[in-house]
């Protein structure tokens, strides 16, 4: 298994330009979460997924954010317009969530630098 | 005060020293405790998996967690500089798949000297 792929790896930016991140989940996996990953913050959770549909966004931090899973095998995590305090290491997770003790498998991360 | 609160670190050891990793929390609802080993440039890793109160083993780690005192430790014995990694708690109050939020600690970085 390929495990969690995420695109770009790596991403520079400049304030004001809208910024795209691409997962793929593992196959057979029903649920996706989207994490933001800073020195000040540590590991946020910003929202996740069942079955393609957003359960939980209470973690987005403002409407300049968005995320769609148009399907089961992509998901997609936007910010619109960027800015420097949006710098950070995104993760994509998935797990099959069936019981309690199914866990996460994280993704490489992208590593978001906004000037 | 945050929900889990982790020693901030960094930590530097010699190989072979037993190490000891620690996390607090305050939301009594939490009833999954999680480890996970991030390596440089890598996404975290599950490496030890607990329910409730009481130690798991597994090599040469072991995880405690005791809920009376809302507290939950990570031991590694006859550490590697392979260990050298970034450790971070994690906690859940329904588990680390279905329906589940895992709230974090921030990550202590070990570095064990070879």
């Amino acid at each position: 298994d390929a495990g969690v792929i995420q695109s770009p790896r790596h991403e520079v930016t400049e304030m004001g330009q809208e910024v795209t991140l691409r997962c793929k989940p593992i196959s057979g996996h029903d649920y996706l979460f989207w994490y933001r990953q800073t020195m000040m913050r540590g590991l946020e959770l910003l929202i996740y997924f069942n079955n393609n549909v957003p359960i939980d966004d209470s973690g987005m931090p403002e409407d300049r954010f968005s995320a769609k899973m148009p399907n089961a095998s992509f998901s997609t995590l936007k910010i619109q317009p960027s800015e420097p305090r949006d710098s950070a290491v995104y993760f994509c997770a998935s797990s099959k969530g069936q019981t309690s003790t199914d866990t996460q498998y994280f993704g490489p991360g992208t590593r978001l630098t906004v000037l | 005060q945050k929900e889990v609160e982790q020693d901030p670190g960094p930590l530097s050891v010699p190989e072979g020293a037993i190490v000891s990793l620690n996390c607090t929390y305050s939301n009594s609802a939490f009833q999954y405790f999680m480890w996970y080993r991030q390596y440089s440039r890598k996404g975290p890793e599950l490496l030890m998996y607990t329910y409730s109160s009481g130690n798991k083993e597994d090599g040469r780690f072991t995880a405690q967690v005791d809920k009376s005192s809302k507290y939950i430790s990570l031991f590694i014995r006859d550490s590697q500089p392979s260990d050298s990694a970034t450790y971070l708690c994690a906690m859940s109050a329904s588990g680390g798949g279905a329906n589940s939020k895992l709230t974090f600690g921030k990550g202590i970085t070990l570095s064990v000297r070879p």
